[in-house]
Order: structure tokens, then sequence, then C-alpha cells
């Protein structure tokens, strides 16, 4: 019931490409989405967040989109660059309590020039 | 602002010893949590504090414990340690458990041998 499912494992994407990572959660006690991105020897770093109440949040190039009735969520980057090349991770937490994090697999993302 | 900042960065520990990990967090943070990250399991909580109280545990055995002091510092520790607590564990602060926004550190990398 605390699982946060998230695909693909990996992407490859062209430089100008744009990025998708999805996210299914199950517990419909969620309502805080956040995304993090980590690089190599770094902690991971919140990119961007979104609560249930709105389908979708864009800051940049980047945007989450949310469908509360499927209980998923994603992650679009746009104009994709080397750059983003990181894992990306999704997670779930209760607005009760946003410092505990279920966080999905990860998805690390490799764009090429 | 300095942000959150873990020691050691680098440890290496032998099956059956025990370990301290110290996190300070973000000034003015007062709630700190400590995730494990592995290849296998990906990034799992551990347990979260918040005005030197414990709020949350993650499904870790007993042997690992924490505490955190009253100016927000944490330590973490892990008894009898077993090859599998290979993993680098990360801290996260944020100014209290409903503020959404975690902040993590680099993380302390620990090899069980």
């Amino acid at each position: 019931q605390q699982q946060v499912k998230q695909s693909p494992q990996s992407l490859i994407v062209q430089k100008g490409g744009i990025s998708i990572i999805n996210c299914a959660y199950e517990n419909t006690a969620f309502d805080y989405f956040p995304w993090y991105q980590q690089f190599p020897g770094k902690g991971p770093a919140l990119l961007i967040a979104i609560r249930p109440d709105v389908s979708e949040k864009k800051e940049g190039r980047f945007t989450i989109s949310f469908n509360k009735s499927a209980k998923q969520f994603s992650l679009h980057i746009m104009d994709s660059q080397p750059g983003d090349s990181a894992t990306y991770f999704c997670a779930a937490s209760w607005a009760s309590n946003t410092d505990k994090l279920i966080f999905g697999t990860g998805t690390r993302l490799q764009v090429f020039p | 602002k300095a942000g959150v900042t873990q020691t050691p960065r680098y440890l290496i520990k032998t099956r059956g010893q025990q370990v301290t990990l110290s996190c300070s967090p973000i000034s003015g943070h007062r709630s700190v949590s400590w995730y494990q990250q592995t290849p296998g399991q990906g990034l799992q909580f551990l347990f979260e504090y918040f005005s030197e109280t414990q709020r949350n545990k993650g499904n870790f055995p007993g042997r690992f414990s924490g505490r955190q002091f009253s100016n927000s510092r944490s330590e973490m520790n892990v008894s009898t340690l077993e090859l599998g607590d290979s993993a680098l564990y990360l801290c996260a602060s944020s100014p209290n458990p409903s503020t959404d926004t975690q902040y993590f550190g680099p993380g302390t990398r620990l090899t069980v041998l």
C-alpha cells in the first residue's frame, strides 16, 4: 500500500528531445508528490513537486502531470540537455508529514548531444 | 545559508562493529530525516526527528537508531554491522515536517567489510 512504482529504469534521449518518466502509487492517502534529481556523488535535490488539487505544474523545462483517478504522475523534461543527465526519483508522502518520503526506484536519464 | 552537512563522508567498518553518523541541518531547520540508499533497495526511509523526538521510523531492525539534539543536529547509529548495511546514508532537513521541501545532504558512504 505504500509502494511507488517508477518506469522506465533507464532512458536515453537526444539533446532537444522530451524525456518522460512515469510513476504510479497505491496509497490514496498520499497527497504530496515531489520529484528529485540526483547527480553521482551528490544527495537528491528537489526538482518540482505537486499536490493532487492540480493536474499539472510547470517550472521552466520541467512539468509534472498528475492523474488522480489513475493514481499516476509523470515528469516531462522539455528540450532535454546533456546537463540533465542524472538519476530522477519520484516520491510520495502525506500532507501531515512531508518528511517521510516513499521513493520510486529511480530512472537513469542520459541525454546525448 | 550553508546546506545540510554530513560527517564523515566515507567510512569503512568491519562486520560486528558499530558506527555513528552525524548530520547538521540547514540553520533554522528543526526536522531531520534519514534515508538509506542502496542499488538494490533504492532510497528507503529510516527515521525522522523533530524537536528531539522521533516522529516516524521506517522498517529497519533495532540495530538502527538515532537521536536529535537541542540544536537540531542529529546522529544515527548502527550497531553490530552486517555486510548488507553497506550503503549511502542520506540526511535531509526541513523547517518542520509539513513544509514540503526536504533538503538532502551529500550522504555518508558506509562500506562494511
